[in-house]
């Protein structure tokens, strides 16, 4: 399985929304909704932001939403805050296997 | 509280073979719909899944490593074990467990991590 296509970067100013596209196949994003977005800081273990392509653990603020159409996910920050500056990865479960996107790193201008 | 914690050689020599263990807590692996996954990353780059291993003991491999990777559970201990043998620099990574759940509220999604440990394959 090939890793699904995101943006290698994007960036934003406090305040601002960004949203980070991830492009797969009809055999992954397009074919399942267990789309899930993690959000990792340098040094530190990926963490949960969204799955089920837009549902959010308890806890993560509601600034973060998921949506999907066709075979492209999409992560959208909204409210820019400093902290969110970190790489971000997609990733697609498809029951046999797994697949995450190449990550983009989000810059808070 | 669900934790994880990844173990084993932070050096590995080329073509020899890895062996890591997951230690977990907090939930069992006996449970229905339970699944621990390896993901790794090496330096730089981005997350790779390696393999999963279920409740019932079904177990599922990345295509592009399956001939190389070996996965287990010890349930009474509460672990999962990965074996990858024929070690490259290549394969240089962090390497991290997660707990992943195919029912319930956050299934198909990998929502507790371990901190990663990093494995450096040189002579």
């Amino acid at each position: 399985q090939s890793a699904l296509t995101q943006p290698r970067s994007v960036s934003g100013s406090p305040g601002q929304s960004v949203t980070i596209s991830c492009t797969g196949t009809s055999s992954d994003v397009g074919g399942y909704n267990y789309v899930s977005w993690y959000q990792q800081h340098p040094g530190k273990a990926p963490k949960l932001m969204i799955y089920d392509v837009s549902k959010r653990p308890s806890g993560v603020p509601d600034r973060f939403s998921g949506s999907k159409s066709g075979n492209t996910a999409s992560l959208t920050i909204s409210g820019l805050q400093a902290e969110d500056e970190a790489d971000y990865y997609c990733c697609s479960y498809a029951g046999s296997h797994v697949v995450f996107g190449g990550g983009t790193k989000l810059t808070v201008l | 509280q669900v934790t994880l914690r990844e173990s084993g050689p932070a050096l590995v020599k080329p073509t020899q073979t890895l062996t890591l263990t997951c230690t977990f807590s907090g939930f069992s692996l006996s449970t229905s719909g339970m699944c621990v996954s390896w993901i790794r990353q090496p330096p730089g780059k981005a997350l790779e899944w390696l393999a999963r291993i279920d409740w019932d003991d079904d177990k599922y491999y990345s295509t592009s490593l399956k001939t190389r990777l070996t996965i287990s559970k010890d349930t009474s201990k509460n672990q999962v074990v990965l074996t990858m043998t024929n070690m490259d620099p290549v394969d240089t990574a962090t390497y991290y467990c997660a707990r992943i759940q195919i029912v319930g509220a956050t299934r198909g999604s990998f929502d507790y991590w371990g901190q990663g440990t990093l494995v450096t394959v040189s002579s």
